[in-house]
């Protein structure tokens, strides 16, 4: 089924690790997005990437970088892991008609 | 300051009652989407209205996008469990070009 794929779906981190969170899709779409999704804070936008080969900061771009690796791929990056990243991470893609979403990451910073 | 402000935030309700979700901006967009997005998911596309005082049904749910473009409302008939979930709405202004999300109303339905 077409759509977007995360991985991992949990992973817990030590303060200072380092890890990189995936995203793929299938749609064959320009845009995507990595979004972080916290408790009263609603979905933040960390980075978007317009096309293969570009990338552009968000409303939430700091301790994060990202790669479009691909049309299909593109990854989120924590170099330096502090526990305010605790969150649900989202990768999505859309094509003007609406976002579609991973089912997302739930990382843990202890 | 949230551009999107969603009503109410917390709603709990019994199987077959009715209710209407509230999405309000001081900003006209050029078209609002409503998401829902179900514990451990991530946000589904509902549906998008682009025109003022458009309405659109799906199934039991009624969406409505404000005739000055600055409001948006969902309305559930007879709720389900199954309509269990954070609802978000979600949008670009006409004068801008971020996208934005709105707070979300956490529905809990009881059977």
């Amino acid at each position: 089924n077409a759509g977007v794929t995360q991985t991992p779906k949990f992973q817990v981190l030590k303060t200072g690790q380092s890890m990189t969170l995936q995203c793929a899709q299938d749609m064959n779409h320009n845009s995507m997005y990595w979004y972080r999704q916290d408790p009263g804070m609603g979905l933040r936008l960390i980075y978007y990437s317009a096309s293969e080969g570009t990338t552009d900061k968000g409303e939430v771009p700091n301790g994060y970088n990202v790669s479009r690796l691909n049309k299909r791929e593109f990854s989120l990056r924590l170099e330096s892991a502090a526990p305010s990243q605790t969150s649900v991470y989202f990768c999505a893609t859309d094509r003007n008609y609406g976002y579609t979403f991973g089912s997302g990451t739930r990382l843990t910073v202890v | 300051t949230q551009l999107l402000e969603q009503s109410p935030q917390f709603l709990s309700i019994q199987e077959g009652e009715n209710l209407t979700v509230y999405c309000n901006s001081s900003s006209v967009f050029s078209s609002l989407q409503w998401y829902r997005q179900e514990p451990g998911e991530g946000p589904v596309l509902l549906v998008t209205v682009v025109t003022g005082g458009e309405v659109k049904k799906l199934k039991r749910l009624t969406f409505q996008f404000g005739d000055a473009r600055k409001d948006s409302s969902l309305h559930i008939t007879a709720a389900q469990p199954g309509d269990t979930g954070l609802y978000l709405c979600a949008g670009t202004p006409s004068t801008g070009n971020q996208f934005y999300f709105g707070t979300g109303t956490s529905l809990t339905v009881i059977p």
